[in-house]
């Protein structure tokens, strides 16, 4: 079974700050990988996916993650963040043999500060 | 909008009652998944379906059951509600391979 670890629970950054979320996982083949994001009172939103090749991968709002096989790491960054960028931020892992299950990561909640 | 509603979007009932929550789709997507948001443990999967009458569980299934009688509508049933099962409860969809879930809006249980 695969399982994922965020190992930030909360992320305090000032407005314009770099920011980095780190996300391990664990499984015995090879997996997809995913970040969410949900903003207060909403549900989640897609950020971006790993499917394969590349390993670093760009989505939507500046945020990029990169991919590392050895580590087995899914760090999200983003260069500078905004204050509408203050929301929970979830890891995700599903494997293609599971049925497309995810399995999330306990979450970091990001907190930008003007 | 990848055309998901659930219904309803928020409920308090009492220990004891039976609830039923109600997830809809548009897309005709195959896979179907519900899960239960808690502080501390981000999402958990309670029950998916694979197609109609095709329905398995997650991690934490006790207390739940599901049914999906047909492509758009997957129900998720608490027989009985417990004070433990105070959630968010979000129904997601994805018609599998390459592709990502997409996640409804959620319903906010409180079991008194």
């Amino acid at each position: 079974a695969q399982s994922v670890t965020q190992l930030d629970s909360q992320v305090p950054v000032f407005e314009e700050a770099p920011v980095e979320l780190r996300c391990n996982y664990s499984s015995s083949v090879s997996v997809y990988l995913f970040w969410y994001v949900q903003y207060p009172n909403q549900g989640l939103q897609l950020l971006l996916k790993y499917l394969s090749g590349s390993t670093l991968v760009k989505g939507i709002n500046g945020f990029e993650a990169e991919f590392n096989k050895s580590q087995t790491s899914f760090h999200l960054r983003k260069p500078s963040v905004h204050i509408s960028d203050t929301a929970e931020y979830f890891c995700a892992v599903s494997v293609r043999t599971n049925d497309y299950k995810l399995s999330f990561g306990a979450g970091t909640t990001v907190t930008v500060r003007a | 909008d990848a055309g998901i509603t659930q219904s309803p979007r928020h409920k308090v009932t009492e220990t004891g009652t039976p609830v039923t929550l109600r997830c809809h789709q548009t897309e005709n997507h195959r896979y179907m998944y519900w899960y239960r948001q808690d502080p501390g443990h981000g999402l958990r999967l309670i029950h998916y379906s694979y197609g109609v009458k095709d329905t398995d569980k997650g991690e934490v299934s006790d207390g739940y059951s599901v049914s999906r009688s047909k492509t758009e509508d997957f129900l998720l049933t608490l027989e009985s509600a417990t004070s433990s099962q105070t959630s968010v409860y979000f129904c997601a969809i994805t018609s599998g391979g390459y592709n990502e879930q997409f996640f409804g809006p959620g319903t906010r249980l409180t079991v008194l």
